[in-house]
């Protein structure tokens, strides 16, 4: 059964500041990886969607990667800034409509 | 404006009550989604439908129903049944399976009292 880590579960960091948020996964079979941004009492918004046969994907300051191989996918936030702060989730798709959540990462950008 | 809508933002439901979330998109999406989710957990799928009148149980289906009459509506009945209701309850829908983002509602949080 697949499951979904994301570390750390929560991250604060200065105004500016680079920042780098992990997601590894059991099952390397996925069809696609998903990151998305929540924020409090809200929807998730979809950040960025990286396909198996993919390796990065950029969003203006965001950049995520994927290593199937390894079971792991990374979210690089450039130079954060306050509105940043949400929970961030990442979530990978097996062919069969099976998606799979993380537990999220609740990052604070302080002015 | 494109988009899922969810209502309502808030409910609450007594004890032994069946309570009914409705979901609704106007993205020509076919396939549909509910899932829950609770404090310090990621989401878990509760049904999800890939066309109309068609829909396939996910991980926690127990306690709830569904329907998928329209397109563009796919309502979540919360039973009696269901042992511990209260979470907050998100919607999604995607253009088909596999391939496409999933879109998600603004979510309804259901407390029972």
């Amino acid at each position: 059964k697949q499951e979904v880590t994301q570390i750390p579960a929560a991250l604060s960091v200065p105004e500016g500041e680079n920042l780098v948020l992990n997601c590894s996964f059991t099952d390397s079979a996925i069809y696609n990886l998903q990151w998305f941004r929540q924020d409090p009492g809200k929807g998730l918004t979809s950040l960025l969607l990286i396909q198996s046969s993919q390796r990065e994907q950029t969003s203006g300051r965001l950049n995520a990667s994927l290593d199937k191989s390894s079971g792991r996918s990374t979210l690089y936030i450039a130079a954060s800034q306050p509105g940043d702060s949400a929970t961030y989730l990442c979530a990978v798709e097996h062919n069969n409509n099976d998606m799979r959540f993380g537990a999220g990462t609740r990052l604070t950008v302080k002015p | 404006d494109g988009g899922i809508t969810q209502s309502p933002k808030y409910l609450f439901r007594k004890e032994g009550q069946n309570v009914t979330l409705s979901c609704e998109q106007n993205l020509n999406h076919d396939a549909m989604y509910w899932y829950r989710q609770d404090p310090g957990q990621g989401l878990r799928l509760i049904y999800y439908s890939q066309i109309v009148n068609d829909f396939q149980k996910g991980d926690i289906a127990e306690g709830y129903s569904v329907s998928r009459e329209k397109k563009e509506s796919f309502p979540l009945t919360v039973t009696s049944a269901q042992k511990n209701p209260t979470a907050f309850y998100l919607c999604a829908s995607s253009s088909s399976q596999g391939a496409d983002e999933q879109f998600f509602g603004p979510g309804t949080r259901l407390t029972v009292l």
